[in-house]
């Protein structure tokens, strides 16, 4: 399986600053052939289930503010909030849909204010 | 809108059996991949058993391989899965995952506890 890691485990980060959040899986996951890289970062609040933001490694889904973003490609990939509101204050996970149907996690990243 | 709606969880022995349903709502349920992805208490999110549109191919983590089966109902509209011989290490919320065509988790149920202790 593709091993995925994240850095830091946990983050504070004072309103309105940036946040950066790394992602590291232990074998590529770019595809070639349609040049797309299988990696969504998923956004986890207390209680609640994980939500989408980015897929394709930087594609923003429908609705998520554009202070977020996706970079990286291969094996290295960064998450980053431009700007850090009280709101974005969760865990945060990266996962690769590379090898399918086995879609690894990172170990999360705690973000506080 | 999409909804999935994720129940039968409870507390039960080590050895027992349960059987979770997720309701699918607000989307052609049946031309969709499903997932269940499961997080154990203070562990990372882990993916443990997907299922194709028909239902004729399921795949499983090895950590429940031969003791988890996955099913779909897309009739009904729902998604299963039955599990035995169930382990302390098995307790986790269980949610179901509306997979996207190109393979990205889209919609989460809410997920559902399952207790496994004595």
């Amino acid at each position: 399986d593709i091993v995925m890691t994240q850095s830091p485990e946990s983050l504070t980060v004072s309103l309105g600053e940036r946040a950066t959040i790394n992602c590291k899986s232990s074998q590529s996951v770019f595809f070639s052939s349609n040049n797309k890289n299988y990696l969504a970062w998923y956004q986890q609040k207390p209680g609640q289930p994980p939500k989408v933001l980015i897929y394709w490694a930087s594609t923003r889904e429908s609705g998520v503010p554009d202070r977020f973003s996706g970079s990286g490609s291969g094996t290295d990939f960064t998450l980053t909030i431009s700007s850090l509101q009280a709101e974005d204050v969760a865990v945060y996970y990266c996962q690769q849909y590379f090898s399918t149907p086995v879609f690894t996690f990172g170990q999360g990243t705690k973000l506080e204010i | 809108e999409v909804q999935l709606v994720d129940s039968g969880g409870g507390l039960v022995q080590p050895g027992g059996s349960l059987r979770l349903s997720c309701s699918a709502s607000g989307f052609t349920f049946s031309i969709y991949a499903m997932h269940w992805v499961r997080q154990g208490p203070g562990k990372r999110l882990e993916w443990i058993s997907a299922i194709s549109t028909t239902g004729d191919s399921t795949f499983y983590a090895d950590s429940v391989k031969g003791r988890f089966t996955i099913s779909r109902d897309n009739s009904n509209n729902t998604l299963y899965l039955r599990m035995s011989s169930l382990r302390s290490d098995d307790t986790a919320v269980y949610y179901c995952v509306k997979v996207t065509s190109n393979n990205w988790y889209d919609y989460w149920g809410q997920g559902t506890l399952v207790t496994v202790s004595s």
